[in-house]
Protein backbone atom coordinates (compact mmCIF):
# COMPACT_ATOMS: atom_id res chain seq x y z
CA UNK A 1 0.00 0.00 0.00
CA UNK A 2 0.87 3.44 -0.50
CA UNK A 3 1.90 5.93 2.61
CA UNK A 4 3.26 9.09 2.75
CA UNK A 5 5.51 10.57 5.30
CA UNK A 6 5.94 14.33 6.35
CA UNK A 7 8.12 15.29 8.97
CA UNK A 8 8.56 17.18 11.09
CA UNK A 9 5.02 17.64 12.71
CA UNK A 10 5.64 21.09 13.91
CA UNK A 11 8.80 23.72 13.70
CA UNK A 12 9.85 26.52 15.32
CA UNK A 13 12.06 28.84 13.85
CA UNK A 14 14.03 32.07 14.22
CA UNK A 15 13.17 34.94 11.43
CA UNK A 16 16.03 35.00 8.51
CA UNK A 17 16.86 30.96 9.31
CA UNK A 18 16.52 28.29 6.42
CA UNK A 19 14.07 25.67 6.19
CA UNK A 20 13.48 22.00 5.11
CA UNK A 21 10.93 20.02 5.15
CA UNK A 22 10.59 16.91 3.39
CA UNK A 23 8.01 14.39 1.78
CA UNK A 24 8.31 11.02 0.88
CA UNK A 25 6.30 8.60 -0.74
CA UNK A 26 5.94 4.71 -0.69
CA UNK A 27 4.41 2.17 -2.59
CA UNK A 28 3.56 4.12 -6.08
CA UNK A 29 6.04 5.52 -8.95
CA UNK A 30 6.22 8.69 -10.50
CA UNK A 31 3.40 10.31 -8.72
CA UNK A 32 2.79 14.18 -8.92
CA UNK A 33 3.71 15.30 -5.82
CA UNK A 34 2.54 18.58 -4.10
CA UNK A 35 2.85 21.37 -1.78
CA UNK A 36 0.66 22.95 -0.40
CA UNK A 37 0.29 25.88 2.75
CA UNK A 38 -3.30 26.02 4.57
CA UNK A 39 -3.85 29.95 5.62
CA UNK A 40 -6.61 31.49 7.01
CA UNK A 41 -9.58 32.56 4.68
CA UNK A 42 -7.61 30.66 1.62
CA UNK A 43 -8.14 27.27 1.87
CA UNK A 44 -4.94 25.20 0.64
CA UNK A 45 -2.85 27.16 -1.23
CA UNK A 46 -0.65 25.32 -3.66
CA UNK A 47 2.39 26.37 -3.39
CA UNK A 48 4.81 23.91 -5.53
CA UNK A 49 4.05 20.58 -7.91
CA UNK A 50 5.82 18.12 -9.75
CA UNK A 51 5.28 15.67 -12.19
CA UNK A 52 8.51 14.40 -12.63
CA UNK A 53 12.10 14.35 -11.28
CA UNK A 54 13.29 17.82 -11.43
CA UNK A 55 10.20 19.44 -12.59
CA UNK A 56 8.84 21.84 -10.82
CA UNK A 57 5.92 24.21 -11.19
CA UNK A 58 6.13 27.37 -9.42
CA UNK A 59 2.38 28.88 -8.00
CA UNK A 60 3.23 31.47 -5.76
CA UNK A 61 6.67 33.93 -5.93
CA UNK A 62 7.81 33.99 -2.21
CA UNK A 63 10.90 33.03 -0.82
CA UNK A 64 10.50 29.38 -0.92
CA UNK A 65 11.60 27.06 -3.20
CA UNK A 66 10.93 23.05 -3.96
CA UNK A 67 13.13 20.56 -5.09
CA UNK A 68 12.61 16.91 -6.02
CA UNK A 69 15.78 15.18 -6.37
CA UNK A 70 14.67 11.56 -5.93
CA UNK A 71 11.12 9.84 -7.84
CA UNK A 72 9.31 10.06 -4.52
CA UNK A 73 10.96 12.34 -2.71
CA UNK A 74 9.79 16.20 -2.57
CA UNK A 75 11.69 18.86 -0.43
CA UNK A 76 9.86 22.82 0.35
CA UNK A 77 13.06 24.68 1.51
CA UNK A 78 14.05 28.45 2.23
CA UNK A 79 17.24 30.26 2.68
CA UNK A 80 15.60 32.82 4.90
CA UNK A 81 12.17 32.52 6.63
CA UNK A 82 9.82 35.41 7.15
CA UNK A 83 7.35 36.18 9.97
CA UNK A 84 4.54 35.23 7.29
CA UNK A 85 6.05 32.08 6.10
CA UNK A 86 4.24 30.96 9.49
CA UNK A 87 1.52 28.37 8.88
CA UNK A 88 0.44 24.82 8.22
CA UNK A 89 2.43 23.14 5.33
CA UNK A 90 0.83 20.17 3.62
CA UNK A 91 2.51 17.57 1.37
CA UNK A 92 0.15 15.40 -1.19
CA UNK A 93 1.01 12.70 -3.95
CA UNK A 94 -1.43 11.98 -6.89
CA UNK A 95 -1.19 8.97 -9.48
CA UNK A 96 -0.42 11.17 -13.00
CA UNK A 97 -3.58 12.48 -14.59
CA UNK A 98 -6.58 13.66 -12.49
CA UNK A 99 -7.33 11.46 -9.61
CA UNK A 100 -7.60 12.23 -5.83
CA UNK A 101 -4.52 13.18 -3.70
CA UNK A 102 -3.57 11.63 -0.54
CA UNK A 103 -2.40 14.52 2.41
CA UNK A 104 0.48 13.84 5.01
CA UNK A 105 -0.32 14.48 8.39
CA UNK A 106 1.26 18.44 7.95
CA UNK A 107 4.38 20.40 9.25
CA UNK A 108 2.94 23.77 11.35
CA UNK A 109 6.06 25.54 11.10
CA UNK A 110 6.27 28.88 13.14
CA UNK A 111 8.44 31.35 12.53
CA UNK A 112 9.45 33.70 15.78
CA UNK B 1 -7.00 34.52 -8.25
CA UNK B 2 -9.09 31.92 -6.45
CA UNK B 3 -10.26 30.02 -9.17
CA UNK B 4 -12.08 27.61 -6.94
CA UNK B 5 -14.55 29.48 -4.23
CA UNK B 6 -16.28 28.52 -1.16
CA UNK B 7 -18.10 30.83 0.12
CA UNK B 8 -19.15 29.68 3.50
CA UNK B 9 -17.53 29.63 6.01
CA UNK B 10 -19.08 27.64 8.04
CA UNK B 11 -22.38 25.68 8.34
CA UNK B 12 -24.12 24.51 11.46
CA UNK B 13 -26.66 21.36 11.06
CA UNK B 14 -28.66 18.87 13.79
CA UNK B 15 -28.33 15.37 13.44
CA UNK B 16 -29.63 13.38 11.26
CA UNK B 17 -30.80 16.61 8.85
CA UNK B 18 -28.83 17.24 5.84
CA UNK B 19 -25.64 18.79 5.10
CA UNK B 20 -25.36 21.04 1.49
CA UNK B 21 -22.15 22.17 0.65
CA UNK B 22 -21.45 24.40 -1.96
CA UNK B 23 -18.84 25.37 -4.05
CA UNK B 24 -18.27 27.60 -7.16
CA UNK B 25 -15.50 27.49 -9.90
CA UNK B 26 -14.43 30.24 -12.11
CA UNK B 27 -12.19 27.95 -14.81
CA UNK B 28 -14.67 26.21 -17.54
CA UNK B 29 -11.67 24.24 -17.80
CA UNK B 30 -11.89 22.49 -14.53
CA UNK B 31 -13.36 18.76 -15.52
CA UNK B 32 -12.66 16.73 -12.67
CA UNK B 33 -13.69 17.67 -8.70
CA UNK B 34 -13.23 16.28 -5.16
CA UNK B 35 -14.43 16.67 -1.83
CA UNK B 36 -11.89 16.51 1.38
CA UNK B 37 -12.36 16.08 4.68
CA UNK B 38 -10.22 17.71 7.30
CA UNK B 39 -9.65 17.59 10.77
CA UNK B 40 -7.34 19.96 13.17
CA UNK B 41 -3.44 18.89 12.69
CA UNK B 42 -4.27 16.47 10.23
CA UNK B 43 -3.72 16.37 6.32
CA UNK B 44 -6.97 16.42 4.69
CA UNK B 45 -8.76 13.11 3.45
CA UNK B 46 -10.44 12.14 0.05
CA UNK B 47 -13.83 11.98 0.21
CA UNK B 48 -15.60 11.61 -2.86
CA UNK B 49 -15.36 13.29 -6.01
CA UNK B 50 -16.74 13.43 -9.60
CA UNK B 51 -16.09 14.03 -13.51
CA UNK B 52 -17.21 16.59 -15.76
CA UNK B 53 -19.16 13.63 -17.75
CA UNK B 54 -21.79 12.92 -14.76
CA UNK B 55 -23.90 15.34 -12.89
CA UNK B 56 -24.03 13.24 -9.56
CA UNK B 57 -21.82 10.75 -8.21
CA UNK B 58 -23.22 9.24 -4.71
CA UNK B 59 -21.15 7.24 -2.03
CA UNK B 60 -22.81 6.06 1.19
CA UNK B 61 -24.36 9.19 3.10
CA UNK B 62 -22.15 11.61 0.63
CA UNK B 63 -23.84 12.61 -2.89
CA UNK B 64 -22.21 15.05 -5.00
CA UNK B 65 -24.02 17.20 -7.89
CA UNK B 66 -22.35 19.07 -10.00
CA UNK B 67 -24.05 21.48 -12.48
CA UNK B 68 -21.54 22.43 -15.27
CA UNK B 69 -23.79 25.53 -16.99
CA UNK B 70 -23.46 27.02 -13.56
CA UNK B 71 -20.19 26.53 -12.57
CA UNK B 72 -21.09 24.72 -9.27
CA UNK B 73 -20.95 21.52 -7.39
CA UNK B 74 -22.53 21.02 -3.97
CA UNK B 75 -22.06 18.10 -1.20
CA UNK B 76 -25.36 16.50 0.41
CA UNK B 77 -24.16 14.66 3.54
CA UNK B 78 -27.59 12.81 4.85
CA UNK B 79 -28.00 11.86 7.35
CA UNK B 80 -25.48 14.23 9.09
CA UNK B 81 -23.71 12.88 12.14
CA UNK B 82 -21.86 14.62 14.84
CA UNK B 83 -18.36 12.51 13.18
CA UNK B 84 -18.58 14.43 10.27
CA UNK B 85 -17.94 17.40 11.94
CA UNK B 86 -14.57 19.11 10.22
CA UNK B 87 -13.65 21.50 7.72
CA UNK B 88 -14.59 20.59 3.90
CA UNK B 89 -12.60 21.44 0.80
CA UNK B 90 -14.15 21.38 -2.07
CA UNK B 91 -11.15 20.53 -5.02
CA UNK B 92 -10.86 20.73 -9.19
CA UNK B 93 -7.99 20.23 -11.86
CA UNK B 94 -8.27 20.71 -15.20
CA UNK B 95 -7.70 18.95 -18.41
CA UNK B 96 -3.96 18.01 -19.05
CA UNK B 97 -2.85 19.53 -15.92
CA UNK B 98 -2.24 18.12 -12.60
CA UNK B 99 -2.31 21.24 -10.41
CA UNK B 100 -4.79 21.06 -8.01
CA UNK B 101 -6.71 23.89 -6.35
CA UNK B 102 -8.72 23.98 -3.39
CA UNK B 103 -11.33 26.33 -2.33
CA UNK B 104 -11.06 28.53 1.20
CA UNK B 105 -12.69 25.07 3.20
CA UNK B 106 -16.08 25.01 4.84
CA UNK B 107 -16.67 24.20 8.39
CA UNK B 108 -19.09 21.66 9.52
CA UNK B 109 -20.48 21.63 12.99
CA UNK B 110 -22.96 18.70 13.44
CA UNK B 111 -25.23 19.05 16.54
CA UNK B 112 -25.98 16.04 18.65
Amino acid sequence: SQTIHQWPATLVQPVGSPLSLECTVEGTSNPNLYWYRQAAGRGLQLLFYSVGIGQISSEVPQNLSASRPQDRQFILSSKKLLLSDSGFYLCAWSTQGNTEAFFGQGTRLTVV
Amino acid sequence: DQQVKQNSPSLSVQEGRISILNCDYTNSMFDYFLWYKKYPAEGPTFLISISSIKDKNEDGRFTVFLNKSAKHLSLHIVPSQPGDSAVYFCAAYRRGKDDMRFGAGTRLTVKP
